[in-house]
C-alpha cells in the first residue's frame, strides 16, 4: 500500500510562516492534497498539486513537490492563530478514487 | 445545498450491539465513502461506492457493511460493536474517480465502544 508521513506536531509564532512536510512513497502519485481539520470539525480541502508541477501558490499558501525526492510541503505565510489546526497531506494516483493520507501534523500558533 | 451530512454527531455503544451511521449528500455526486480517524494514524478507508448499487471494501472493512441503494445515501452499519472501532468516522463523496476532483467531508461521528 501506499505510505504517506508527516511530522506530527509543529508549534509556530504568529506572524512567522509555518512549513510542514509530507512524504510518500507512491511514485504513481497523481494529486497531492492538503487538508486542514479545525477541532470538532470534518476535513476542508486547502489546496493540490498535480505532479507535472513544481509549485503552486494560493495567497498565503505556497505548496513544493519534489518528485524526484517524493517531498511534499505546504508554507502557510504570516501565521495566523485560525491557522491552529490539524493538516493533512493525502495522494491519489490517476483515476484512484481512493486517498491514503498522512497522520495529520498539529499546528499551533502561539502569540 | 447541505452538503455532506452525517448523523448521529455523538454515540455510545456498549460491546455487541448494533447501529448505523448515516450519510448523506445533496450535490449528486456518484462517489462516496467512509473514512475513520484514529490519533497518529490518520484517516484509513473503510469502503466506499462508485454509484448506487456498488460498494467495495478499502483498507479496513472488517467489521462494518455498507449499502448504496440510492445515490444520496450512504450508511455504514456496525454489526457488533468492539472497542476497538472507537473513532471518529467521516463521511465523504466526490463527483469522480479522476481528475483533481475535490473529496467533500462530512463533519464526522465520534463513536465509543465501552
Amino acid at each position: 500500500g501506499e505510505d504517506v508521513e508527516q511530522s506530527l506536531f509543529l508549534s509556530v509564532r504568529e506572524g512567522d510562516s509555518s512549513v510542514i512536510n509530507c512524504t510518500y512513497t507512491d511514485s504513481s502519485s497523481t494529486y497531492l492534497y492538503w487538508y486542514k481539520q479545525e477541532p470538532g470539525a470534518g476535513l476542508q480541502l486547502l489546496t493540490y498539486i498535480f505532479s507535472n508541477m513544481d509549485m503552486k501558490q494560493d495567497q498565503r499558501l505556497t505548496v513544493l513537490l519534489n518528485k524526484k525526492d517524493k517531498h511534499l510541503s505546504l508554507r502557510i505565510a504570516d501565521t495566523q492563530t485560525g491557522d491552529s489546526a490539524i493538516y493533512f497531506c493525502a495522494e491519489r494516483g490517476f483515476n484512484d478514487y481512493k486517498l491514503s493520507f498522512g497522520a495529520g501534523t498539529t499546528v499551533t500558533v502561539r502569540a | 445545498n447541505a452538503g455532506v451530512t452525517q448523523t448521529p454527531k455523538f454515540q455510545v455503544l456498549k460491546t455487541g450491539q448494533s447501529m448505523t451511521l448515516q450519510c448523506a449528500q445533496d450535490m449528486n455526486h456518484e462517489y462516496m465513502s467512509w473514512y475513520r480517524q484514529d490519533p497518529g494514524m490518520g484517516l484509513r478507508l473503510i469502503h466506499y461506492s462508485v454509484g448506487a448499487g456498488i460498494t467495495d471494501q478499502g483498507e479496513v472493512p472488517n467489521g462494518y457493511n455498507v449499502s448504496r441503494s440510492t445515490t444520496e445515501d450512504f450508511p455504514l452499519r456496525l454489526l457488533s460493536a468492539a472497542p476497538s472501532q472507537t473513532s471518529v468516522y467521516f463521511c465523504a463523496s466526490s463527483w469522480t474517480s479522476g481528475g483533481a476532483d475535490t473529496q467533500y467531508f462530512g463533519p464526522g461521528t465520534r463513536l465509543t465502544v465501552l
